[in-house]
């Protein structure tokens, strides 16, 4: 039983505009979000989270939304960047636990 | 600081033959966490050590994975014997005593592919 889904296993951004990837969850203990970054052949990196008691975080060019009520996040960047090109993945935690990571989205921005 | 280092970074042998990974995680990190991505699905939780104790093994598939942690220091997970479906990339992660908070980062190898054959 997968908690944490990203139903989108790629997408493609013109370089400049937003790209928006999203992600659902099931589990409603869940209270941290965190999306990671990973590039070929690396780790899996951290970009930004957000607590479950707000709906909105923002760093830079990323800004990630939550709706507690759908049990969905997304996250924005904008503008895109072809640096950006690598797969995202999109985790949460119950009261500091272990993280549930999503299959991951693979973003390609082209110039 | 040095990251968190894991080898081999990519491994091939034959169903049935034993493989060991190793970490070392970052240096003063009492947390240790092993992940496993199978081509193309999520990244699944394995185990997590606080020191040399696992606090969490839940993850673990069967009793063919053993993972230790002896010194508190760097870890190692056995697969013996290995079967197809054991191939995947093994991520090792670490993060200092009380500092998870979920909100934390956590930091990552690069991993170690494994393919069985």
């Amino acid at each position: 039983d997968q908690q944490v889904k990203q139903n989108s296993p790629s997408l493609s951004v013109q370089e400049g505009r937003i790209s928006i990837l999203n992600c659902d969850y099931t589990n409603s203990m869940f209270d941290y979000f965190l999306w990671y970054k990973k590039y070929p052949a690396e780790g899996p990196t951290f970009l930004i989270s957000i607590s479950s008691i707000k709906d909105k975080n923002e760093d830079g060019r990323f800004t990630v939304f939550l709706n507690k009520s759908a049990k969905h996040l997304s996250l924005h960047i904008v503008p895109s960047q072809p640096g950006d090109s690598a797969v995202y993945f999109c985790a949460a935690s119950a009261g500091a636990q272990k993280l549930v990571f999503g299959q991951g989205t693979r973003l390609t921005i082209n110039p | 600081e040095a990251g968190v280092t894991q080898f081999p970074s990519h491994s091939v042998i034959e169903k049935g033959q034993t493989v060991t990974l190793r970490c070392d995680p970052i240096s003063g990190h009492d947390n240790l966490y092993w992940y496993r991505r199978v081509m193309g699905k999520e990244i699944k939780f394995l185990l997590h050590f606080v020191k040399e104790s696992k606090q969490d093994e839940s993850g673990m598939p069967n009793n063919r994975f053993l993972a230790e942690r002896t010194g508190g220091t760097y870890s190692t997970l056995k697969v013996q014997p290995a079967e197809l479906e054991d191939s995947g990339v093994y991520f090792c992660a670490s993060s200092r005593l009380g500092q998870f908070t979920g909100a934390n980062v956590l930091t990552f190898g690069a991993g170690s592919r494994l393919t069985v054959l």
